[in-house]
């Protein structure tokens, strides 16, 4: 079975500091994708960043990188140079095989919170 | 924005009242989802469809049903709604071009008194 763990509940971080939120997943697969969202108090789910299993650099998306260890299991989520708008909840996500819909499976979240 | 709309936002029903929710996209995706979110449990999957009248379940499947007869459109039907499905509803698109990644509707929130 597919699991998905985020480890961190809240964290808080001093704005324009980098900070690491852990994500570790498994899966027998050797096919997979790892996302991450942001869902700020609004509500909505913004996509990103994304890594295939079988990309061989880790993924980076302007401020945000993915740092991706196979052999460990983890996709933690770098956010460098934190601004007080990165004040939200982020889900750590695996897509599961396609020929099992490619869906989703979210861990619990971390609730990150910018400090001035 | 994915082209994705959720209707309707906000709803308020009482426990045994059949309920509605409806997704619809202009963008012509053949995979869509529907998971709902509680505190605690982040994001689980309800059901999902990977084309007209092609629909499985997901890990929370039970007191609830799906249709989509049409691409552009996935219904989530309560067919009597309990006070444990209060809960906010997101639907989502797979956008199968570009590394695969969903998009989210906006949500609705939806209260079972």
């Amino acid at each position: 079975a597919q699991k998905i763990t985020q480890t961190q509940p809240g964290m808080f971080v001093q704005e324009k500091e980098a900070v690491t939120l852990d994500c570790t997943y498994d899966t027998s697969d050797q096919s997979y994708g790892l996302f991450w969202y942001k869902q700020p108090s609004s509500g909505e789910m913004i996509f990103l960043i994304y890594q295939g299993s079988y990309d061989e650099q880790n993924a980076t998306e302007g401020r945000y990188s993915l740092n991706f260890q196979k052999a460990r299991k983890s996709a933690n989520l770098v956010i460098s140079a934190s601004q007080l708008g990165d004040s939200a909840m982020y889900f750590c996500a695996m897509r599961g095989p396609f020929r099992q819909g490619g869906k989703l499976i979210f861990g619990q979240g971390t609730e990150l919170s910018v400090k001035p | 924005d994915a082209g994705i709309t959720q209707s309707p936002r906000h709803k308020v029903t009482e426990t045994g009242t059949p309920v509605t929710l409806r997704c619809h996209q202009t963008e012509n995706h053949r995979y869509m989802y529907w998971y709902r979110q509680d505190p605690g449990h982040g994001l689980r999957l309800i059901h999902y469809s990977y084309g007209v009248k092609d629909t499985d379940k997901g890990e929370v499947s039970d007191g609830y049903s799906v249709s989509r007869s049409k691409t552009e459109d996935f219904l989530l039907t309560l067919e009597s709604a309990t006070s444990s499905q209060t809960s906010v509803y997101f639907c989502a698109i797979r956008q199968e071009a570009t590394n695969e990644k969903l998009f989210f509707g906006s949500g609705t929130q939806l209260s079972v008194l």
